[in-house]
Parts: structure tokens; sequence; C-alpha cells
């Protein structure tokens, strides 16, 4: 199974709404990493979180990792339309240099 | 500029054939990567190079073979085609293999017929 795995599978909002995602892992890790993948696009990178850390923000983005559950999420508040798009959660373990992605969150913001 | 630019963009081709794509970047980084998203989306790493010296061989069958001529470039091969290969590859870099962020190039959707 994946090594990050999001939750929900898909959402769908209204804009102006929060959105929250949630992802989970098994091994350790060094840090956490969020990205962004609009339609037909590449991957871009929203934020990253060490393992020392436990909130984190960056404009709209706010990130929480419980390293005790294994877990991360992401927060995106006042949503736009301009939001839509998929959100995955990759992890950066300690063993072996390498990002490993979960399946992502797919989300619709409705104008 | 773009910072990882790979191509062809799109890649329509029969079983059995070869093809190759191409990854560049421009960002000064050590590290390169390939990464296969299937079609639920699952991205999964195939390869990863640190200054053209092979560090992740994710169990990828061996008709698949990476060719980094230079720490910029970073090639993925693929002989004898199947339609189990139909994806859509990306490739990406980081400053180092540890912990920093990857850039994405804009993917490669590739169609086996």
């Amino acid at each position: 199974s994946q090594q990050g795995e999001e939750d929900p599978q898909a959402l769908s909002i209204q804009e102006g709404e929060n959105a929250t995602m949630n992802c989970s892992y098994k091994t350790s890790i060094n840090n956490l990493q969020w990205y962004r993948q609009n339609s037909g696009r590449g991957l871009v990178h929203l934020i990253l979180i060490r393992s020392n850390e436990r909130e984190k923000h960056s404009g709209r983005l706010r990130v929480t990792l419980d390293t005790s559950k294994k877990s991360s999420s992401l927060l995106i508040t006042a949503s736009r339309a301009a939001d839509t798009a998929s959100y995955f959660c990759a992890t950066h373990s300690s063993a072996g240099n390498k990002l490993t992605f979960g399946g992502g969150t797919r989300v619709l913001v409705k104008p | 500029d773009t910072a990882v630019s790979q191509t062809p963009k799109y890649l329509v081709t029969q079983m059995g054939n070869d093809k190759s794509i191409k990854c560049e970047q421009n960002l000064g980084h050590d590290t390169m990567y390939w990464y296969k998203q299937d079609s639920k989306k699952f991205l999964k790493i195939m390869f990863s190079y640190n200054n053209k010296e092979l560090i992740i061989n994710e169990t990828v069958p061996n008709r698949f073979s990476p060719k980094s001529p230079d720490k910029a470039h970073l090639n993925l091969h693929i002989n004898s085609l199947e339609l189990g290969d139909s994806a859509v590859y990306f490739c990406a870099s980081s400053r180092g293999a540890e912990t920093t962020e990857a850039f994405f190039g804009q993917g490669t959707r590739l169609t086996v017929v």
C-alpha cells in the first residue's frame, strides 16, 4: 500500500469554505510535503513540514503533523475556484532518499 | 524559463516499440527522478539519480533504462512497450537527495495501443 494515504479521496466545497484533507503514513520520516496538481499538469510544491515541527502556515494553507499518529492534515482556508486541483502528501523517509506519494485528494471548489 | 522540461508531452505508440522520454533541468540540482502516475493518480517513484549516479531503482522492469549523460539530464528509455506501460511519466529534480522539495516537469502522457 502507499506510504502516504490521503483522506478523503475527493472533496467538493463552495467557494469561501475551508477544505481539510488528511494524510497517514507508516514509517518514520524526515519531513512531509504537500503538493498540488492541476489537471494535466505537473506537481507543484506547496509546503514542507519537518518531523520536529507540529504546525506550519503558508498564506491560506495550514499544515499539521502528528508523528505519534503518523498523520498530517492540510487546511485550505477561504477556498477559491482556482484551488480546484488534486492535493498529494509526500513523505521523505529517514531511510532511503526518496519522496513517497499518496494517492491524492481531488478538491473541487464550486464558484 | 521552464525549470524542469520533458519531451514529448504526448506519446502514442504501438506495443513492442521502443521509445525515449527526455528530461532536462536548469536549476543546477544534483538529484533527478522519474515517477509514474497511473490512471488512479497514484505516483510511484521509478528511479533516482544523484550526480549522474543511480541511487534508487524501485523494482522497475529492466525494459526501462534511465540514462543520465550529465547531472542536468535524465532520460528514460523503454523497450518492448506493453499496454500496461500506459501512464503519465513525470521527471523531477531536487537540490539534493535529502529533504528538499522536488520540482516536477509537466509530464509525458504515454499511450500504448
